[in-house]
Formats: C-alpha cells, sequence, structure tokens
C-alpha cells in the first residue's frame, strides 16, 4: 500500500540558510500535517492543510511557511535556520480530520 | 488546556509477559485517540485509533481502550516479544481538523 513520502530523508543546512522539505500524501486523502520532533521530544504540532487550504496552526515559526499544491503534494519552506531548528520533521495525511493520521519516515533536519 | 500523560515514560519486561501502557488526558471532550510505536530515529507507525465512541479497538496482539470519562486508554500487547522494543506514543484529537497532541511516549524494552 501507498505510504506517506517525504523528501529528503537528511539535510544537513548552515546557520541563516534556507530548507525546502517536501511531502506527498498517500493518494486520495485531502488533509495533511506538519510535525518537529526535537531530540527526547514527542512531535509538536505545526500547521495543516485541508484541501490545499490552510486548516490549523500551530507553533510554526514565523521563519517558516507551508502551502500545498493542486496535487496535494505539501512543502514545508524554513528560513533563516538557527541551530535550534534541528529535528525529525514529519509530515502526516489521513482522509478528513477525523480518521487514522499515516506518517512519513520524516526528514532528519540538522544545522550546523 | 489538553495535556497527554503517559506512565510509566520507561519499561523493561522478559520476552512473553504482557504489556501494559496507560495514557491519561485532562480534557475528555476529544474526538479519536490514537496510539503510534516509533522505533529511534524512524518515524511513527499507526497501531490503533479508537474513535470517540468506541470503548476498544483490537488488531492482532493488540487491544486498546478507551474510557473518555475518566481521560484514559490503555494499550494492551500480549505476548511480548523483542520486536516490540519501541517508543509507544498516545495522541489526541481534541478539534475538527485532525490535530494531534501527543504524549511523551512510554519506552519499551522486551528482553529476550
Amino acid at each position: 500500500a501507498a505510504g506517506v513520502i517525504q523528501s529528503p530523508r537528511h539535510l544537513i543546512k548552515e546557520k541563516r540558510e534556507t530548507a525546502t522539505l517536501k511531502c506527498y500524501p498517500i493518494p486520495r486523502h485531502d488533509t495533511v500535517y506538519w510535525y518537529q520532533q526535537g531530540p527526547g521530544q514527542d512531535p509538536q504540532f505545526l500547521i495543516s492543510f485541508y484541501e490545499k487550504m490552510q486548516s490549523d496552526k500551530g507553533s510554526i515559526p514565523d521563519r517558516f511557511s507551508a502551502q500545498q499544491f493542486s496535487d496535494y503534494h505539501s512543502e514545508l519552506n524554513m528560513s533563516s535556520l538557527e541551530l535550534g531548528d534541528s529535528a525529525l520533521y514529519f509530515c502526516a495525511s489521513s482522509r478528513s480530520g477525523f480518521t487514522e493520521a499515516f506518517f512519513g519516515q520524516g526528514t532528519r533536519l540538522t544545522v550546523v | 488546556k489538553q495535556e497527554v500523560t503517559q506512565i510509566p515514560a520507561a519499561l523493561s519486561v522478559p520476552e512473553g509477559e504482557n504489556l501494559v501502557l496507560n495514557c491519561s488526558f485532562t480534557d475528555s471532550a476529544i474526538y479519536n485517540l490514537q496510539w503510534f510505536r516509533q522505533d529511534p530515529g524512524k518515524g511513527l507507525t499507526s497501531l490503533l485509533l479508537i474513535q470517540s465512541s468506541q470503548r476498544e479497538q483490537t488488531s492482532g496482539r493488540l487491544n486498546a481502550s478507551l474510557d473518555k470519562s475518566s481521560g484514559r486508554s490503555t494499550l494492551y500487547i500480549a505476548a511480548s516479544q523483542p520486536g516490540d522494543s519501541a517508543t509507544y506514543l498516545c495522541a489526541v484529537i481534541t478539534d475538527s481538523w485532525g490535530k494531534l497532541q501527543f504524549g511523551a511516549g512510554t519506552q519499551v524494552v522486551v528482553t529476550p
């Protein structure tokens, strides 16, 4: 069965650089979520999209932005990277907000 | 404000024993509760989703119960195996957009 695909799997950036993370949801899933998981922490919700419109927003820094495209894939853009942005970034998708959410394997971002 | 707590934070059992993992939440107004498994540095694998109207859900050796009124869910894993070693996280959905709020997880080690 198709799963949520994230790319790249690993990313190393320097401080103040920009990073773009991509997410391809499971086919026919209309909702995409982004989460950030710091070392030893539980995942924290960043932002979500339903049918290509932003549906909810969590603790996402102003330096970050995201969008969902017509083919339902989503991108998380991170600018002016800081050391504290080093984390695992997960994308998840579901068929509406009440159903089971499935997570991708994550992108490990390291800021040096 | 919703708070999700998982106790214990870590658990070690010999192979063959049953595992009992606890999750509690402070606000009973949840839509769903979902249990995940996470291997070190890896993505989150969905184990079970319990809808707010359900009392339990079963999948193979896994059984999860939900008591909304007392704000508790319990995940039972029967006849544990070394391959069950992982961190188990519970998460609640508290709004219609499907945002997940996670507990800190229980780290499980099953010894041969």
